[in-house]
Protein backbone atom coordinates (compact mmCIF):
# COMPACT_ATOMS: atom_id res chain seq x y z
CA UNK A 1 0.00 0.00 0.00
CA UNK A 2 1.11 3.52 -0.26
CA UNK A 3 3.31 5.11 2.05
CA UNK A 4 3.63 8.43 3.95
CA UNK A 5 6.93 8.91 5.65
CA UNK A 6 7.35 12.02 8.42
CA UNK A 7 10.89 12.74 9.74
CA UNK A 8 11.79 13.39 12.41
CA UNK A 9 9.83 10.86 14.36
CA UNK A 10 10.80 13.68 17.82
CA UNK A 11 12.55 16.74 17.81
CA UNK A 12 13.68 18.41 20.89
CA UNK A 13 14.36 22.30 20.38
CA UNK A 14 15.21 25.27 22.23
CA UNK A 15 12.61 28.63 22.47
CA UNK A 16 12.87 30.70 19.75
CA UNK A 17 14.55 28.38 17.14
CA UNK A 18 13.04 26.89 14.13
CA UNK A 19 11.73 23.26 13.04
CA UNK A 20 11.54 21.46 9.71
CA UNK A 21 8.85 18.81 9.33
CA UNK A 22 9.48 16.62 6.04
CA UNK A 23 6.51 14.48 4.88
CA UNK A 24 6.78 12.25 2.27
CA UNK A 25 4.68 10.26 -0.15
CA UNK A 26 6.88 7.30 -1.07
CA UNK A 27 5.82 5.63 -3.90
CA UNK A 28 2.76 8.05 -5.18
CA UNK A 29 2.06 11.66 -5.91
CA UNK A 30 0.48 13.61 -3.76
CA UNK A 31 -1.31 16.58 -4.84
CA UNK A 32 -2.82 17.56 -1.92
CA UNK A 33 -1.36 17.07 1.61
CA UNK A 34 -2.81 17.87 5.27
CA UNK A 35 -0.89 18.74 7.96
CA UNK A 36 -2.58 18.52 11.73
CA UNK A 37 -1.63 19.03 15.28
CA UNK A 38 -3.09 16.71 18.13
CA UNK A 39 -3.11 17.91 21.52
CA UNK A 40 -3.04 15.25 24.53
CA UNK A 41 -5.82 12.53 24.84
CA UNK A 42 -7.45 14.67 21.90
CA UNK A 43 -8.60 14.06 18.48
CA UNK A 44 -6.22 15.46 15.22
CA UNK A 45 -6.39 19.28 14.49
CA UNK A 46 -6.07 20.34 10.86
CA UNK A 47 -3.77 22.93 10.47
CA UNK A 48 -3.65 24.25 7.21
CA UNK A 49 -4.25 21.89 3.32
CA UNK A 50 -1.21 21.96 1.08
CA UNK A 51 -1.75 21.70 -2.53
CA UNK A 52 1.38 21.13 -4.76
CA UNK A 53 2.56 24.45 -6.30
CA UNK A 54 0.50 26.77 -4.34
CA UNK A 55 -0.37 28.63 -1.20
CA UNK A 56 -0.90 26.39 1.62
CA UNK A 57 -4.95 27.02 2.98
CA UNK A 58 -4.72 27.87 7.10
CA UNK A 59 -7.29 26.69 9.15
CA UNK A 60 -9.30 29.36 11.05
CA UNK A 61 -6.79 30.26 14.17
CA UNK A 62 -3.34 28.91 12.67
CA UNK A 63 -0.85 31.38 12.46
CA UNK A 64 0.76 31.08 8.98
CA UNK A 65 3.60 33.04 9.35
CA UNK A 66 4.50 30.83 12.35
CA UNK A 67 3.58 27.60 10.25
CA UNK A 68 5.28 27.77 7.15
CA UNK A 69 4.15 25.26 4.73
CA UNK A 70 5.72 24.09 1.56
CA UNK A 71 4.93 22.29 -0.88
CA UNK A 72 7.38 22.12 -3.52
CA UNK A 73 7.02 18.94 -5.36
CA UNK A 74 4.10 15.90 -5.29
CA UNK A 75 5.97 14.23 -2.88
CA UNK A 76 7.22 16.80 -0.04
CA UNK A 77 5.74 18.97 1.80
CA UNK A 78 6.82 20.42 4.80
CA UNK A 79 6.43 22.12 7.58
CA UNK A 80 8.17 24.97 9.50
CA UNK A 81 7.80 26.14 13.09
CA UNK A 82 9.72 29.04 13.15
CA UNK A 83 10.05 30.62 16.67
CA UNK A 84 9.04 27.61 18.49
CA UNK A 85 8.10 28.17 22.18
CA UNK A 86 6.93 25.73 24.61
CA UNK A 87 3.26 25.94 23.83
CA UNK A 88 4.37 24.79 19.98
CA UNK A 89 5.12 21.49 21.86
CA UNK A 90 2.51 18.80 20.45
CA UNK A 91 2.52 15.81 18.02
CA UNK A 92 2.54 16.99 14.40
CA UNK A 93 0.83 14.60 11.90
CA UNK A 94 1.04 14.71 8.18
CA UNK A 95 -1.25 12.58 5.93
CA UNK A 96 -1.37 12.85 1.81
CA UNK A 97 -4.17 11.76 -0.39
CA UNK A 98 -3.62 9.00 -2.94
CA UNK A 99 -5.26 6.36 -4.75
CA UNK A 100 -8.42 5.68 -6.30
CA UNK A 101 -10.54 5.48 -4.87
CA UNK A 102 -8.87 8.63 -3.20
CA UNK A 103 -7.93 8.53 0.58
CA UNK A 104 -5.26 9.89 3.32
CA UNK A 105 -2.39 8.03 3.84
CA UNK A 106 -0.90 9.08 7.33
CA UNK A 107 2.54 9.96 8.77
CA UNK A 108 4.15 8.06 11.65
CA UNK A 109 3.50 11.54 13.55
CA UNK A 110 6.46 14.20 14.59
CA UNK A 111 6.68 15.03 18.79
CA UNK A 112 8.01 18.47 18.81
CA UNK A 113 9.43 19.57 22.29
CA UNK A 114 10.15 22.53 22.97
CA UNK A 115 12.44 23.72 25.66
CA UNK B 1 -20.65 20.89 6.14
CA UNK B 2 -19.90 17.19 7.18
CA UNK B 3 -19.27 16.54 10.51
CA UNK B 4 -18.69 12.80 12.20
CA UNK B 5 -19.71 11.90 15.98
CA UNK B 6 -18.20 9.03 17.98
CA UNK B 7 -20.97 9.23 21.22
CA UNK B 8 -18.61 7.23 23.41
CA UNK B 9 -15.24 9.27 24.86
CA UNK B 10 -14.18 5.93 26.58
CA UNK B 11 -14.96 2.85 26.60
CA UNK B 12 -14.22 -0.51 29.04
CA UNK B 13 -14.03 -4.17 28.34
CA UNK B 14 -12.98 -6.96 30.10
CA UNK B 15 -11.02 -8.77 27.93
CA UNK B 16 -12.03 -11.60 26.24
CA UNK B 17 -15.74 -9.28 25.55
CA UNK B 18 -17.19 -7.94 22.44
CA UNK B 19 -16.70 -4.43 21.32
CA UNK B 20 -18.71 -1.92 19.66
CA UNK B 21 -17.81 1.85 19.22
CA UNK B 22 -19.88 3.95 17.44
CA UNK B 23 -19.39 6.53 14.59
CA UNK B 24 -22.24 8.18 13.21
CA UNK B 25 -21.61 11.13 10.31
CA UNK B 26 -23.58 13.80 8.65
CA UNK B 27 -23.14 14.30 4.95
CA UNK B 28 -25.05 15.16 2.11
CA UNK B 29 -24.33 11.85 0.08
CA UNK B 30 -22.68 8.64 0.80
CA UNK B 31 -18.45 9.14 2.21
CA UNK B 32 -15.81 7.27 2.31
CA UNK B 33 -15.72 5.68 5.55
CA UNK B 34 -12.64 5.01 7.83
CA UNK B 35 -10.90 3.59 10.97
CA UNK B 36 -7.69 3.92 12.34
CA UNK B 37 -6.46 3.00 15.36
CA UNK B 38 -3.46 5.26 17.55
CA UNK B 39 -1.20 3.58 20.79
CA UNK B 40 -0.08 6.13 22.75
CA UNK B 41 2.64 8.84 21.15
CA UNK B 42 2.30 6.73 17.33
CA UNK B 43 1.02 7.59 14.30
CA UNK B 44 -2.56 6.17 12.91
CA UNK B 45 -2.70 2.45 11.60
CA UNK B 46 -5.67 1.80 9.50
CA UNK B 47 -7.70 -0.67 10.50
CA UNK B 48 -10.43 -0.57 7.57
CA UNK B 49 -11.76 1.28 4.87
CA UNK B 50 -15.40 1.49 2.91
CA UNK B 51 -16.05 3.28 -0.61
CA UNK B 52 -18.85 1.04 -2.00
CA UNK B 53 -20.67 -2.22 -2.04
CA UNK B 54 -20.75 -4.80 0.68
CA UNK B 55 -21.60 -2.95 3.91
CA UNK B 56 -19.94 -5.22 5.98
CA UNK B 57 -16.08 -4.66 5.94
CA UNK B 58 -13.28 -6.91 6.96
CA UNK B 59 -10.11 -5.35 8.80
CA UNK B 60 -7.17 -6.07 10.28
CA UNK B 61 -6.99 -7.44 14.04
CA UNK B 62 -10.50 -9.25 13.83
CA UNK B 63 -12.04 -5.71 13.38
CA UNK B 64 -14.98 -5.01 11.29
CA UNK B 65 -17.58 -2.85 10.67
CA UNK B 66 -20.85 -2.22 9.28
CA UNK B 67 -21.92 0.65 6.96
CA UNK B 68 -25.98 1.19 7.84
CA UNK B 69 -27.10 4.34 4.94
CA UNK B 70 -30.29 4.53 7.08
CA UNK B 71 -28.42 5.29 10.04
CA UNK B 72 -25.64 7.37 8.83
CA UNK B 73 -23.72 5.01 10.64
CA UNK B 74 -20.02 3.04 10.52
CA UNK B 75 -19.80 1.28 13.81
CA UNK B 76 -16.75 -0.77 14.61
CA UNK B 77 -17.36 -4.39 16.48
CA UNK B 78 -14.84 -7.01 17.55
CA UNK B 79 -15.98 -10.23 18.76
CA UNK B 80 -13.60 -10.67 21.43
CA UNK B 81 -11.05 -7.88 22.35
CA UNK B 82 -7.76 -8.51 23.36
CA UNK B 83 -5.56 -6.64 26.27
CA UNK B 84 -3.50 -5.38 22.85
CA UNK B 85 -6.26 -3.48 21.28
CA UNK B 86 -6.25 -0.91 23.95
CA UNK B 87 -5.63 2.12 22.09
CA UNK B 88 -7.74 5.59 21.03
CA UNK B 89 -9.72 4.46 18.16
CA UNK B 90 -10.75 7.33 15.33
CA UNK B 91 -14.07 7.22 12.41
CA UNK B 92 -13.04 9.60 9.63
CA UNK B 93 -14.92 9.99 6.39
CA UNK B 94 -13.86 11.69 3.10
CA UNK B 95 -16.59 13.21 0.76
CA UNK B 96 -14.57 12.01 -2.18
CA UNK B 97 -12.60 14.75 -2.62
CA UNK B 98 -10.41 16.58 -0.21
CA UNK B 99 -12.25 17.21 2.87
CA UNK B 100 -11.33 15.03 5.54
CA UNK B 101 -13.24 15.24 8.62
CA UNK B 102 -12.10 12.91 11.90
CA UNK B 103 -14.53 12.06 14.83
CA UNK B 104 -13.27 12.90 18.18
CA UNK B 105 -12.27 9.40 18.97
CA UNK B 106 -13.09 6.93 21.45
CA UNK B 107 -10.25 5.47 24.13
CA UNK B 108 -10.41 1.75 24.42
CA UNK B 109 -9.23 0.47 28.40
CA UNK B 110 -9.47 -3.53 28.13
CA UNK B 111 -9.64 -5.07 31.92
CA UNK B 112 -7.88 -8.07 32.21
Amino acid sequence: GAVVSQHPSWVICKSGTSVKIECRSLDFQATTMFWYRQFPKQSLMLMATSNEGSKATYEQGVEKDKFLINHASLTLSTLTVTSAHPEDSSFYICSALGGAPTEAFFGQGTRLTVV
Amino acid sequence: AQSVTQPDIHITVSEGASLELRCNYSYGATPYLFWYVQSPGQGLQLLLKYFSGDTLVQGIKGFEAEFKRSQSSFNLRKPSVHWSDAAEYFCLINNAGNMLTFGGGTRLMVKP
